[in-house]
C-alpha cells in the first residue's frame, strides 16, 4: 500500500502568519490528493481537491500545490477561524488514505 | 443540496457486529458517486473504511477487509456498512460520505454517529 506522511503534527502560528503543511506519498500518485479541515466537534470540511483546485464557497486564503509524492498546503495568512486540524487524503488508488493530520492553534 | 445522514446502535458489545446506515436526501443515490465510511476513533485521525460505487462495486482497507460488507439499497436511498466482531478499537464515530470519480474529493459528509464497543 502507498504510504501517507504529513507534517508537522501540530504547529502554532499568529492571525496573520503564512503556514505551510506537507503530505508525501511514498508512491506517485499523480495529483490525486485532497485536503479537508476539521474543526473540533465538526465534520470535515473539504478544502482542496486534486491537489490544486480550491473546492468551492472556500477562501482564497487556502491554496494547495504539488503533484506525484510531495504536496502542499498553503495558508497565507491565518485567521481565528482557521484553527483545525488538517487531513490530506490520496484517492488513487485504494485504500484512500488519510494523512495523520496537522493540528494549527495560536500562539 | 445533498444531504447524509447516518444512523444506527451507539452501543455494541464486544465480539458482536455493528450496523449502520446512510440516508440519501437532496439528490441521487445513483448518481456516478463512490458512497464511503470513514470513522474517527476519539481523539485521533481520520481512517478511511471502504466505499462503495453507485452500481454496486466496493473497495474496503485491507486492515478491515475480512470484518466489512458495505451494501446499497437504492430503492431505500441508501447504503450501510456492518463491520463483524468488533472490538475496543472499532469505537470512534463513523461518518458517511460522498466521493464523486475521478478527480474530485469527498465533499459531502453526514454529521456522524457515535459507536461505542463494550466489554
Amino acid at each position: 500500500d502507498i504510504q501517507v506522511t504529513q507534517s508537522p503534527s501540530s504547529l502554532a502560528a499568529s492571525v496573520g502568519d503564512r503556514l505551510t503543511i506537507t503530505c508525501r506519498a511514498s508512491q506517485d500518485i499523480g495529483t490525486y490528493l485532497a485536503w479537508y479541515q476539521q474543526k473540533p466537534g465538526e465534520v470535515p470540511r473539504l478544502l482542496i481537491y486534486a491537489a490544486t483546485t480550491l473546492q468551492w464557497g472556500v477562501p482564497s486564503r487556502f491554496s494547495g500545490s504539488g503533484s506525484g509524492t510531495d504536496f502542499t498546503l498553503t495558508i497565507t495568512r491565518l485567521e481565528a477561524e482557521d484553527v483545525a486540524t488538517y487531513y490530506c487524503q490520496k484517492y488513487d488508488s485504494v485504500p484512500r488514505t488519510f494523512g495523520q493530520g496537522t493540528r494549527v492553534d495560536l500562539k | 443540496q445533498m444531504h447524509l445522514e447516518e444512523s444506527g446502535p451507539g452501543l455494541v458489545k464486544s465480539s458482536g457486529t455493528l450496523s449502520l446506515t446512510c440516508a440519501v436526501s437532496g439528490g441521487s443515490i445513483d448518481s456516478a458517486s463512490w458512497w464511503s465510511w470513514v470513522r474517527q476513533p476519539p481523539g485521533r485521525g481520520l481512517e478511511w473504511i471502504g466505499e462503495i460505487y453507485h452500481v454496486g462495486a466496493t473497495n474496503y482497507d485491507p486492515t478491515l477487509k475480512s470484518r466489512v460488507t458495505i451494501s446499497i439499497d437504492k430503492s431505500k436511498s441508501q447504503f450501510s456498512l456492518i463491520l463483524t466482531s468488533v472490538t475496543a478499537a472499532d469505537t470512534g464515530v463513523y461518518f458517511c460520505a460522498r466521493r464523486r470519480p475521478p478527480a474530485y474529493g469527498t465533499d459531502v459528509w453526514g454529521r456522524g454517529t457515535n459507536v461505542f464497543v463494550s466489554s
